[in-house]
């Protein structure tokens, strides 16, 4: 099946530190999202993306989705500690087909 | 609650028995889908249904999973026969069918096999 490539797998920073993300695949997507799961919490939606090169914002959120079509990223600014999650890249390819998940990149904040 | 509700949240069953899982979608979604996570993996893609059909069930194990989408009621995912590697947590999500790709989730089913 279709792999994304999510990195990295987990990251220890501390509170304050900006954090990013990213997700690669060897397909092209036509949407791409990026979900947080806390523990025993089914994924929550943070940001979608429809279009190459759309960057789209959300509060302390700001994900683009790449020129390629092959790629997104996702950067939190000033992190604080509920940030802590596990956060899953998705994409979606052409066509009303099901989302494919990253292996998901776990973050813990230091305070 | 108008989120995706998921019923049991915690299932417990020894080799053998059946699980049966449940998901009602969010009001007004139709189109409904389920993932299977095992820990400290991401989402697998399992099946994914309309009302009363099948459109796509590319992840579905050929043997012992079935799921349905009533007219009426909830979706069902249901395991027989289970098995230790079956113990996961079961996600559903739903969404309107408009094509964005945008899924809600529901906050699981976590199945242990003993």
């Amino acid at each position: 099946g279709q792999q994304l490539n999510q990195s990295p797998q987990s990251m220890f920073i501390q509170e304050g530190e900006d954090v990013s993300m990213n997700c690669t695949s060897s397909s092209i997507f036509n949407t791409w999202l990026w979900y947080k799961q806390e523990p025993g919490e089914g994924p929550v939606l943070l940001i979608a993306l429809y279009k190459a090169g759309e960057l789209t914002s959300n509060g302390r959120l700001t994900a683009q989705f790449g020129i390629t079509r092959k790629d997104s990223f996702l950067n939190i600014s000033a992190s604080i500690p509920s940030d802590v999650g596990i956060y899953f890249c998705a994409g979606q390819l052409p066509g009303n087909t099901p989302l494919v998940f990253g292996k998901g990149t776990r973050l813990s904040v230091i305070a | 609650n108008a989120g995706v509700m998921q019923n049991p949240r915690h299932l417990v069953r020894r080799r053998g028995q059946e699980a049966r899982l449940r998901c009602s979608p969010m009001k007004g979604h139709s189109h409904v889908y389920w993932y299977r996570q095992l820990p400290e993996e991401g989402l697998k893609f399992m099946v994914y249904l309309q009302k009363e059909n099948i459109i796509d069930e590319s992840g579905m194990p050929k043997e012992r999973f079935s799921a349905e989408f009533p007219k009426e009621g909830p979706s069902i995912l249901r395991i027989q026969q289970v098995v230790r590697g079956d113990s996961a947590a079961y996600f559903c999500a739903s969404s309107s069918g408009q094509n964005t790709g945008e899924l809600f989730f529901g906050e699981g089913s976590r199945l242990t096999v003993l």
